[in-house]
């Protein structure tokens, strides 16, 4: 298993672009998540999904989009980047059901740099 | 609103030297409580859960409790590729199940 993969790894915007951040599982996984990370602000969840074709706001979600059409792919949707982006993005996945939870998995992240 | 709270920020040990990380929470009922290493340029790494006071587990030189409102983590005799940052997770009874994460604690143990 690859477990979540994220591309790309680096990127450089310029104020007012465009870019989708791509996030895949192979874990069968039916919980998904978008967080950004700051240095020393941790973790702050952008998106996340419970399924296909469901997804809901975290606590910053202005200026991103998400979709999720398959279990497997979660992308991020960045419109009209803003230096306040810059930031690193980490996607992640679990398996989550009434009866109990699982931990997350992290890809490896995508640092996002808007200049 | 659930809280989650880590101390301390930053903790500089020497190889060896033992010591415990703390994680303070506030959940409307405990479902699951999660520890994670981050290294530096890498995404979070699961490490352990906790699901219930007095529960513990351990990996290594690493090991987790917890009691009702708090959870350490206790590192013995660390070594200095145990150098990174730690995070601490709680997951709520009911609603979406989203886990809040506390800011981390940044260790760094010298040879």
């Amino acid at each position: 298993n690859a477990g979540v993969t994220q591309t790309p790894k680096f990127r450089i915007l310029k104020i007012g672009q465009s870019m989708t951040l791509q996030c895949t599982q192979d874990m069968n996984h039916n919980y998904m998540y978008w967080y950004r990370q700051d240095p020393g602000m941790g973790l702050k969840l952008i998106y996340y999904s419970v399924g296909a074709g469901i997804t809901d706001k975290g606590e910053v979600p202005n200026g991103y989009n998400v979709s999720r059409s398959t279990t497997e792919d979660f992308p991020l949707r960045l419109e009209l980047a803003a230096p306040s982006q810059t930031s690193v993005y980490f996607c992640a996945s679990s398996y989550s059901t009434a009866a109990g939870s699982k931990a997350q998995y992290f890809g490896p992240g995508t640092r996002l740099t808007v200049l | 609103e659930d809280q989650v709270t880590q101390s301390p920020e930053a903790l500089r040990l020497q190889e060896g030297e033992s010591s415990s990380l703390n994680c303070s929470y506030t959940v409307s009922g405990l479902r699951g409580l999660f520890w994670y290493r981050q290294d530096p340029g890498k995404g979070p790494e699961f490490l352990f859960t906790l699901y219930s006071a007095g529960e513990e587990k351990e990996k290594e030189r690493l090991k987790a409790t917890l009691t009702k409102k708090e959870s350490f983590l206790h590192i013995t005799a660390p070594k200095p590729e145990d150098s990174a940052t730690y995070l601490c997770a709680v997951q709520a009874r009911g609603g979406s199940y989203i886990p809040t994460f506390g800011r981390g604690t940044s260790l760094i143990v010298h040879p």
